[in-house]
């Protein structure tokens, strides 16, 4: 199956950073992307789905300016979280979608965050 | 009602058991459905597509029933190593964008 990566696996930061988080196709093209958040025994969240050369769709409730995305390549995104709160520790996961019409979808890894 | 719903589980059982995990949707305009199973800690992968004309791969098979927007899974001859969360996923045609349910929990005991 297709890879994802994703970069940081782990990251740790004081309340009021910015952290910015990577995803990687890294044997296909993927003109879409998506960004998850899961907090503990919860189900995966779709925040927000990333397209290459444009602008972000946010899923409602979900702050753009807040959670930053950039598409900029057909095999990067990018999810930067602004002023980071307590709150915001979670899971965060990227997917992309294997462009053969079947709409499977394959995660990276995950990026676990921790604001203290 | 949820988009997607399961059973959260926890399901408990020996190893050899057979396990059904059951899910319902609610957009019948839903036209791809997965079974992704995700360890603790870890991003969900997924186990298999599900047919309308039901499939099987090795211990696993899937079955759907779109009149009743439902959507199954067996696990035969259960496995210390199938102990993960099992999550139904759904997405609607022509879209990537996927639906999960909250997922079952699965525990298979020595």
């Amino acid at each position: 199956g297709a890879v994802v990566s994703q970069h940081p696996s782990r990251v740790i930061c004081k309340s009021g950073t910015s952290v910015k988080i990577e995803c990687r196709s890294l044997d296909f093209q993927a003109t879409t992307m998506f960004w998850y958040r899961q907090f503990p025994k919860k189900s995966l969240m779709l925040m927000a789905t990333s397209n290459e050369g444009s602008k972000a769709t946010y899923e409602q409730g979900v702050e753009k300016d807040k959670f930053l995305i950039n598409h900029a390549s057909l095999t990067l995104s990018t999810l930067t979280v602004t002023s980071a709160h307590p709150e915001d520790s979670s899971f965060y996961i990227c997917s992309a979608a294997e462009p053969r019409g079947s709409y499977e979808q394959y995660f990276g890894p995950g990026t676990r965050l921790t604001v203290t | 009602r949820k988009e997607v719903e399961q059973d959260p589980g926890p399901f408990n059982v020996p190893e050899g058991a057979t396990v059904a995990f059951n899910c319902t949707y609610s957009n019948s305009a839903s036209q791809s459905f997965f079974w992704y199973r995700q360890d603790c800690r870890k991003e969900p992968k997924l186990l298999m597509s599900v047919y309308s004309s039901g499939n099987e791969d090795g211990r696993f098979t899937a079955q759907l029933n779109r009149a009743s927007q439902y959507i199954s899974l067996l696990i035969r001859d259960s496995k210390l190593s199938d102990s993960a969360t099992y999550l139904c996923v759904v997405n609607p045609e022509g879209s990537y964008q996927l639906t999960f349910g909250k997922g079952t929990k699965l525990s298979v005991i020595p």
